[in-house]
């Protein structure tokens, strides 16, 4: 059992470039979500999913989308890469309803770094 | 609105002693809590959450936490820290939302325990 999983690990892009990041759970969870992590600000939810073929936009969606073909897989995609997203990237799953009483299980992440 | 603070960016504390991590929400609606660890160079894991029922909650590697709903407080405590709890500690909370009745999670800015030999 992998758990969640990401790829890649590391990522340097020009600006402007474009790039995707790959979350794969084996867990059978609904629900997964993209969340970057900047220091002295915790966590902040990009965009999630509460089920295969869906996606929400969270509390900072811009520049970024994302996209849930299979349930174990989701997706995010930067168009047009900004320094400002230079960042550290998770991906996480649940079973039951966002932000409820469930779990979240968190990938190792992804470091982003955009010149 | 619903906020979570974690007072403390880092706390050093000696190998042995005790700790304490503090978190204070504010919120006019019920919540659930959680405490998740980071570990260098991984992913979040949970330590605890406080649901219902004992206001004590015990968690993996020998912490616990204590809600306490007068001072919306949810303190995360250890009597004997270990060089191998260096780790960055977030406290979020969960709550329903009124405007359209789905949950949200919010998170705290972490605190970094760093355990001195």
């Amino acid at each position: 059992n992998a758990g969640v999983t990401q790829t890649p690990k590391f990522r340097v892009l020009k600006t402007g470039q474009s790039m995707t990041l790959l979350c794969a759970q084996d867990m059978n969870h609904e629900y997964m979500y993209w969340y970057r992590q900047d220091p002295g600000m915790g966590l902040r939810l990009i965009h999630y999913s509460v089920g295969e073929g869906t996606t929400a936009k969270g509390e900072v969606p811009d520049g970024y989308n994302v996209s849930r073909l299979k349930k174990q897989n989701f997706l995010l995609g930067l168009e047009s890469a900004a320094p400002s997203q230079t960042s550290v990237y998770f991906c996480a799953s649940s079973q039951q309803s966002f932000g409820s009483t469930d779990t979240q299980y968190f990938g190792p992440g992804t470091r982003l770094t955009v010149l | 609105a619903q906020s979570v603070t974690q007072l403390d960016s880092q706390v050093p504390v000696f190998e042995e002693a005790p700790v304490e991590l503090r978190c204070n929400y504010s919120s006019s609606v019920s919540v659930y809590l959680f405490w998740y660890v980071q570990y260098p160079n991984q992913g979040l894991q949970l330590l605890l959450k406080y649901l219902s029922g004992s206001t004590l909650v015990k968690g993996i590697n020998g912490f616990e936490a204590e809600f306490n709903k007068s001072q919306t407080s949810f303190h995360l405590r250890k009597p004997s820290v270990h060089i191998s709890d260096t780790a960055e500690y977030f406290c979020a909370v969960s709550f329903i939302r009124r405007r359209d009745s789905n949950y949200q999670l919010i998170w705290g800015a972490g605190t970094k325990l760093i355990i001195k030999p």
